[in-house]
C-alpha cells in the first residue's frame, strides 16, 4: 500500500494477557517510530528504530513493552501481562531518513482496551 | 528541559472565522517546529513545518504558521475555517541534533456551522 498501515485497527483484551500490534511502514522508509496516545492527552514516545542501528527504547515505559523490526519493514509492539493503564491508541510512523528533521507519515493507529 | 506547550486544550470557532492556535516550545538547539493534524479516526498529516529561512511557512489546506524566536512561539493560523478542518492539532519540536520528536498534548478544534 501507499501508506502506513496497522493491525489490528481495535483490541480489547483480558487484563494479564499478552497483545502483539502490527506496523507495515511505508517502503524504503528506514525509520520507524511507536507513540502511545492516551485519552486527551498528546502523543508519547515508545521505540524508535533507524535502519539496522540499535533502536532507542528510552521510551518504552516497562520491560512488559518490546518491539521488533525486521530490517526496514515490518515492526512488531509487544505488550505482555497487560494492565488497564496500557489501553490508548498506539501510533505508528515511518520517515525517509531522521523522523525529527523530515515529515512522519503516520498509520491509524490500533486503539487497545483492556478491560 | 526540552518542551512544547499548547495553552489551548479545546477552541471553538464559527465556519468562516479566522483561527489561531497557539504553540510554545523550550528547546535548547535551533529548534524544526512541525504542525500535524489528526482527523476523527484517522492518522497525523505533517500540515507545515518550519527549518530555516522565512520565518512565515505556508502549508496544505490553507494553514500557515509564524515562528517567533523572541517569543519561542511557532502559532498555527487560518484566515477563513471550514467545517472539515475541525480535528485536532499537534505541535511539534525536533532538532539536527535528535532523532525524535517532541509534541504537544493538541488542541481538540471544533466548528460551528
Amino acid at each position: 500500500g501507499a501508506g502506513v498501515s496497522q493491525s489490528p485497527s481495535n483490541k480489547v483484551t483480558e487484563k494479564g494477557k499478552d497483545v502483539e500490534l502490527r506496523c507495515d511502514p511505508i517502503s524504503g522508509h528506514t525509520a520507524l517510530y511507536w507513540y502511545r496516545q492516551r485519552l486527551g492527552q498528546g502523543l508519547e514516545f515508545l521505540i524508535y528504530f533507524q535502519g539496522n542501528s540499535a533502536p532507542d527504547k528510552s521510551g518504552l515505559p516497562s520491560d512488559r513493552f518490546s518491539a521488533e523490526r525486521t530490517g526496514e519493514s515490518v515492526s512488531t509492539l509487544t505488550i505482555q501481562r497487560t494492565q488497564q493503564e496500557d489501553s490508548a491508541v498506539y501510533l505508528c510512523a515511518s520517515s525517509f531518513g531522521r523522523g525529527s528533521t523530515g515529515e512522519q507519515f503516520f498509520g491509524p493507529g490500533t486503539r487497545l482496551t483492556v478491560l | 528541559a526540552q518542551s512544547v506547550t499548547q495553552p489551548d486544550i479545546h477552541i471553538t470557532v464559527s465556519e468562516g472565522a479566522s483561527l489561531e492556535l497557539r504553540c510554545n516550545y523550550s528547546y535548547g538547539a535551533t529548534p524544526y517546529l512541525f504542525w500535524y493534524v489528526q482527523s476523527p479516526g484517522q492518522g497525523l498529516q505533517l500540515l507545515l513545518k518550519y527549518f530555516s529561512g522565512d520565518t512565515l511557512v505556508q502549508g496544505i489546506k490553507g494553514f500557515e504558521a509564524e515562528f517567533k524566536r523572541s517569543q519561542s512561539s511557532f502559532n498555527l493560523r487560518k484566515p477563513s475555517v471550514h467545517w472539515s478542518d475541525a480535528a485536532e492539532y499537534f505541535c511539534a519540536v525536533g532538532a539536527w541534533n535528535t532523532d525524535k520528536l517532541i509534541f504537544g498534548t493538541g488542541t481538540r478544534l471544533q466548528v460551528f456551522p
